[in-house]
């Protein structure tokens, strides 16, 4: 079976805090995505990475950024967190052409 | 961007119900993926589905691609406790495969 895994199931997190947020698949999948999911917004896109170092922006990328410094690990940074970042956050993988993502368990972040 | 609406949003069923959701585009789709989201936990990825007119069925669910490619529904006969949860379907399309999901659909099946 396909695993993603989210380093951390809950966090909480003060205002200003630099946040990083770990995801490692074990499948060897070229693509890796963070969403972030809210009450009546659904899912939103906020990176993804096709590749080790490449990253491209989703739909809501303000206030954070990514790493990819290895195929199976894709990291979301906060870089000064604030109580609107307070969110369920997910990461996905996938192998590349058309298929279905597996997701990690989540993360869910508090800021404080 | 692409926007793919669900309806309903909401739905209470009683057990041994059937149950439908629906999913509508302006624009064709590349695909439909559906995904179900168990209360506290994940989306996990059901089926895609890729040609125009195209059925699929995985034991009581059966899901359903328009003819003209812009709307598909997901189908529960006879409704379990354990279809409880929230139906998503989504479109994979563009470079690097990116999935934008839709509104989704809460289901609540009441014993």
């Amino acid at each position: 079976d396909v695993k993603v895994t989210q380093s951390s199931r809950y966090l909480v997190k003060r205002t200003g805090e630099k946040v990083f947020l770990e995801c490692v698949q074990d499948m060897d999948h070229e693509n890796m995505f963070w969403y972030r999911q809210d009450p009546g917004l659904g899912l939103r896109l906020i990176y993804f990475s096709y590749d080790v170092k490449m990253k491209e922006k989703g739909d809501i990328p303000e206030g954070y950024s990514v790493s990819r410094e290895k195929k199976e690990r894709f990291s979301l940074i906060l870089e000064s967190a604030s109580t609107n970042q307070t969110s369920m956050y997910l990461c996905a993988s996938s192998p590349p052409g058309y298929y279905g993502y597996t997701f990690g368990s989540g993360t869910r972040l508090t800021v404080v | 961007g692409q926007q793919v609406m669900q309806i309903p949003q909401y739905q209470h069923v009683q057990e041994g119900e059937d149950f439908t959701t629906y999913c509508n585009s302006s624009t064709t789709l590349s695909n439909i993926q559906w995904y179900k989201q168990r209360p506290g936990g994940h989306p996990v990825f059901l089926i895609q589905l890729v040609k125009s007119g195209e059925v699929k069925k995985q034991k009581r669910l059966t899901f359903q691609f328009g003819e003209a490619k812009k709307n598909s529904s997901l189908h529960i006969t006879a409704t379990q406790t354990t279809d409880v949860g929230t139906y998503f379907c989504a479109e994979n399309s563009g470079g690097y495969q990116k999935v934008t999901f839709g509104t989704g659909t809460k289901l609540q099946v009441i014993p």
